[in-house]
């Protein structure tokens, strides 16, 4: 069954770098999404993309936060100046046209800012 | 704002015993109801999911929930858990099956614990 794949599983990064997280959705695909999950806490929508662009983005989706789909296979999230408060699991979702098309989720990257 | 609660953060079973996992959700239309499963260092697999019609689904793993209306319940049941459901789940609300362009709302989860 196709997956939804995500990598780095984990990543460290010192709080003020960028760091860049990766996903390669399902092919056929055309809906995609990231969430978040602090450790302990519930998952928490953050952006949807569709069509090349950004479709909704919750209020923790600031301007340190971008996505981009650089080619036709990958959708990657960007943190510009990263902090500690951005240490969570980051999930990749997407799903396929229709109403009735199911979320798929990634594995997530860890992300730790020291 | 939709919302999803799920009270019991903690529940523990034993090992061949029927589990119910509580959520109640608050949405202004029809909602879109699912129940996640994650295992440790995993995604986020979906085990069911509510649309329309039967209020009872079924979904993989054993697991069933049923839809009440009245209630703005969707609990999660199993019959005889397996030391392998050792788990947390979600319950999830959204407006379509993605959970349309503003995703999906999850609940904070239960971390299903399976003693021998």
């Amino acid at each position: 069954e196709p997956e939804v794949t995500q990598t780095p599983s984990h990543q460290v990064t010192q709080m003020g770098q960028e760091v860049i997280l990766r996903c390669v959705p399902i092919s056929n695909h055309l809906y995609f999404y990231w969430y978040r999950q602090i450790l302990g806490q519930k998952v928490e929508f953050l952006v949807s993309f569709y069509n090349n662009e950004i479709s909704e983005k919750s209020e923790i989706f600031d301007d340190q936060f971008s996505v981009e789909r650089p080619d036709g296979s990958n959708f990657t999230l960007k943190i510009r100046s990263t902090k500690l408060e951005d240490s969570a699991m980051y999930f990749c979702a997407s799903r396929g046209d229709g109403g009735n098309s199911p979320l798929h989720f990634g594995n997530g990257t860890r992300l730790t800012v020291t | 704002a939709q919302s999803v609660t799920q009270p019991d953060i903690h529940i523990t079973v034993s090992e061949g015993a029927s589990l119910e996992l509580r959520c109640n959700y608050s949405y202004g239309a029809t909602p879109y109801l699912f129940w996640y499963v994650q295992s440790p260092g995993q995604g986020l697999q979906l085990l069911l999911k509510y649309f329309s019609g039967d209020t009872l689904v079924q979904g993989i793993k054993g697991f069933e929930a049923e839809f009440k209306r009245s209630q703005s319940s969707f609990n999660l049941r199993k019959p005889s858990v397996h030391w392998s459901d050792a788990a947390e789940y979600f319950c999830a609300v959204g407006a379509d099956s993605g959970g349309g362009a503003d995703g999906l709302t999850f609940g904070k989860g239960t971390h299903l614990i399976i003693q021998p």
